[in-house]
């Protein structure tokens, strides 16, 4: 099916941990995203990358790791989890003509660090 | 430093009556701004977007004004259906060309009522 998927859906994890978020989308879109959403603070972006092999911080990387050796996959690690990185993860898409196209978000990954 | 900021957590409206959603930004280079509705445990969706050249843009029954003067945009959804209760985000964009980074508001969750 064509669109972007993540997964898992919802993950426990220990505190310490590594754990790894994926992401895959369909259409061949240039851009890539990870966002992670929080009561009070919306939607914050933690990494994004322009193709393969190119990524770029966002506005709360620490504590992450990404990767995207394919043009379809962006995946997101949390090399060692905190409880802080308890959180609701987005991976979002976008063809690279500008934001006037808006972004296509996948449905979510609920992460739990205990 | 919240640079797009939605100071209303929420908002109850009834069945029929507009809702008006507000978001204010601080940013001067922000020249594109988009409305995302969210619904749980879905990811947020575009809903719609206007130019900074622009002032006013209308989709059938959701239209968004934009105040660049005062660096505000409302969302106006005129009539307010039950499945208009979503959260709605405000994100803004510092340039269009390139597929800019967004920058999200926290949010305004909407009720519509019977």
């Amino acid at each position: 099916d064509a669109g972007i998927t993540q997964s898992p859906r919802y993950k426990i994890t220990e505190t310490g941990r590594q754990v790894t978020l994926m992401c895959h989308q369909t259409w061949s879109h240039s851009y890539m995203f990870w966002y992670r959403q929080d009561l009070g603070h919306g939607l914050r972006l933690i990494y994004y990358s322009a193709a393969a092999d190119i990524t770029d911080k966002g506005e709360v990387p620490d504590g992450y790791v990404v990767s995207r050796s394919k043009t379809e996959n962006f995946p997101l690690t949390l090399e060692s989890a905190t409880r802080s990185q308890t959180s609701v993860y987005f991976c979002a898409s976008n063809p690279g003509q500008g934001a006037n196209y808006g972004y296509t978000f996948g449905s979510g990954t609920r992460l739990t660090v205990v | 430093d919240q640079q797009v900021k939605q100071n209303s957590p929420s908002l109850s409206v009834q069945e029929g009556r507009i809702s008006i959603l507000n978001c204010d930004y601080t940013n001067s280079m922000f020249d594109y701004f988009l409305w995302y509705k969210k619904y749980p445990a879905e990811g947020p969706t575009f809903l719609i977007s206007i130019s900074s050249i622009k002032d006013k843009n209308e989709d059938g029954r959701f239209t968004v004004f934009l105040n660049k003067s005062a660096k505000h945009l409302s969302l106006h959804i005129v009539p307010s259906q039950p499945g208009d209760s979503a959260v709605y985000f405000c994100a803004a964009s510092g340039g269009t060309g390139t597929a800019s980074k967004l920058t999200f508001g926290t949010g305004t969750r909407l009720q519509v009522t019977l």
